[in-house]
């Protein structure tokens, strides 16, 4: 199992540009999120999903979309990028959100907008 | 709302000192609580985690208790080694319907040798 991969690794945007951040998960599991991770603030969660063609909104939602048409993959899109959009963004996923379900965390995407 | 606040950081120890690393939260109902780990350019993994309160998680050395009655879960280890330089997050997971997690702002640990 590769687990959960993301890419880009290392994304550079000016504002105004939009891009999708990509996540995907071999492991069959129904439960998908993205967080951004800011200094001092840990991780903030954006948006979720409990199953393909489900998507709910997070603690910070606003400037992000997402879908979920497959249980595997989980994108993220920038609609038009802005500075303070600029963290590390993980993905992560569960097979639910019960707490005997670890969720595991992809290797994150750090990205810049200038 | 919920939140979890944790011990400002950056901690430096020298190897083979103890740990502690405080976390307190704020939730209602009974969450779920955990610790995350963070090494160097990689995504968080589960440390260990606690359901119920009196609960005692423990994994790799670290052990955490639930303590319901001072809403804290503080993270310790008797020994520290090199390795466990990372960075560590205490988190939660409220009861109810939506069940995010919440994290608290990370604890930086460097050990050296």
């Amino acid at each position: 199992n590769a687990g959960v991969t993301q890419t880009p690794k290392f994304q550079v945007l000016k504002t105004g540009q939009s891009m999708t951040l990509q996540c995907a998960q071999d492991m069959n599991h129904e439960y998908m999120s993205w967080y951004r991770q800011d200094p001092g603030m840990g991780l903030r969660l954006i948006h979720y999903s409990v199953g393909a063609g489900i998507t709910d909104q997070g603690e910070v939602p606003n400037g992000y979309n997402v879908s979920r048409s497959t249980t595997e993959d989980f994108p993220l899109r920038l609609l038009s990028a802005a500075p303070s959009q600029t963290s590390v963004y993980f993905c992560a996923s569960s097979y639910s959100r019960a707490d005997e379900h670890e969720q595991y965390f992809g290797p994150g995407t750090r990205l810049t907008v200038t | 709302g919920n939140s979890v606040t944790q011990m400002e950081g950056p901690v430096t120890l020298s190897e083979e000192a103890f740990l502690t690393i405080n976390c307190t939260y704020t939730a209602t109902g009974y969450p779920s609580l955990f610790w995350y780990v963070q090494y160097p350019g990689e995504g968080l993994q589960l440390l260990l985690k606690a359901t119920k309160a009196d609960d005692k998680g423990s994994n790799k050395g670290f052990e955490a208790t639930y303590r319901k009655e001072t809403t804290s879960f503080h993270l310790e280890k008797g020994s520290v080694q090199v390795s466990d330089s990372a960075v560590y997050f205490c988190a939660l997971r409220a009861s109810g319907s939506a069940r995010q997690l919440t994290f608290g702002s990370g604890t930086q640990l460097t050990v050296l040798p």
